[in-house]
């Protein structure tokens, strides 16, 4: 089977930093996707590792060990906007379009 | 363009009832995805279009029918839904290119179904 975990809830301060983990275990691996999903609306993509190490997109980055079936997104200088829920996603193997989606992630930014 | 765009945004239905749900993206991207999302959980994959043609089927209850009449349009057909159907239906997605390295899925605002 196919089991991809996150913590279900965070709460953080605005300005301070939060690291949010996803572990997971798939038949296969082909990319992991971070996805951000406000309440009521569509997921939208933040980004992507398929190789080990990190990835920086301005206030976001993003860490992959595939040995650890490990990956992390970290936000910094939180903002109030940043209250979603935050989803990592599995691609299971090249050339198909099979994504598994974790369990989610509540990000819950406090004033 | 860089949306997908759904219709209906909400869809009330009885369960004798046929509707139809479409999606519709001008981007060029040759995969096509449904998800199904119920309260406080994670999307879960339906159907997959490649290259018009179906490639994934999530043993998905025969009273949801996937057709896609050409590459920008996905339809999601529903006929004798039960009320556990009921949840928000993500349209979704992605270039499609065999062996591209990226992919990452663009979603679309979703359809709230409610089916009583």
């Amino acid at each position: 089977g196919q089991n991809i975990d996150q913590p279900t809830e965070m709460t953080a301060t605005e300005g301070a930093i939060v690291q949010i983990n996803c572990t997971y275990q798939t038949s296969g691996f082909n990319g992991l996707f971070w996805y951000q999903q406000h309440a009521g609306e569509a997921p939208t993509f933040l980004s992507y590792n398929v190789l080990d190490g990190l990835e920086e997109k301005g206030r976001f980055s993003s860490f992959l060990s595939r040995s650890k079936g490990y990956s992390y997104l970290l936000l910094k200088e939180l903002q109030m906007k940043d209250s979603a829920s935050y989803l990592c996603a599995v691609r299971l193997t090249s050339g198909t379009y099979k994504y598994i989606f974790g369990t989610g992630t509540r990000l819950k930014v406090l004033a | 363009d860089t949306e997908v765009t759904q219709t209906p945004k909400h869809l009330v239905m009885g369960m004798t009832n046929k509707k139809s749900l479409k999606c519709e993206q001008h981007m060029g991207h040759r995969a096509m995805y449904w998800y199904k999302q119920k309260a406080k959980k994670p999307p879960e994959l339906m159907f997959v279009y490649s290259y018009e043609k179906l490639s994934i089927n999530e043993s998905v209850p025969s009273r949801f029918s996937p057709e896609c009449p050409n590459s920008s349009l996905l339809n999601l057909h529903l006929h004798a839904l039960q009320p556990e159907d009921s949840a928000l239906y993500l349209c979704a997605s992605s270039q499609g290119a065999f062996g591209s390295s990226y992919n990452e899925q663009f979603f679309g605002p979703g359809t709230r179904l409610t089916v009583l």
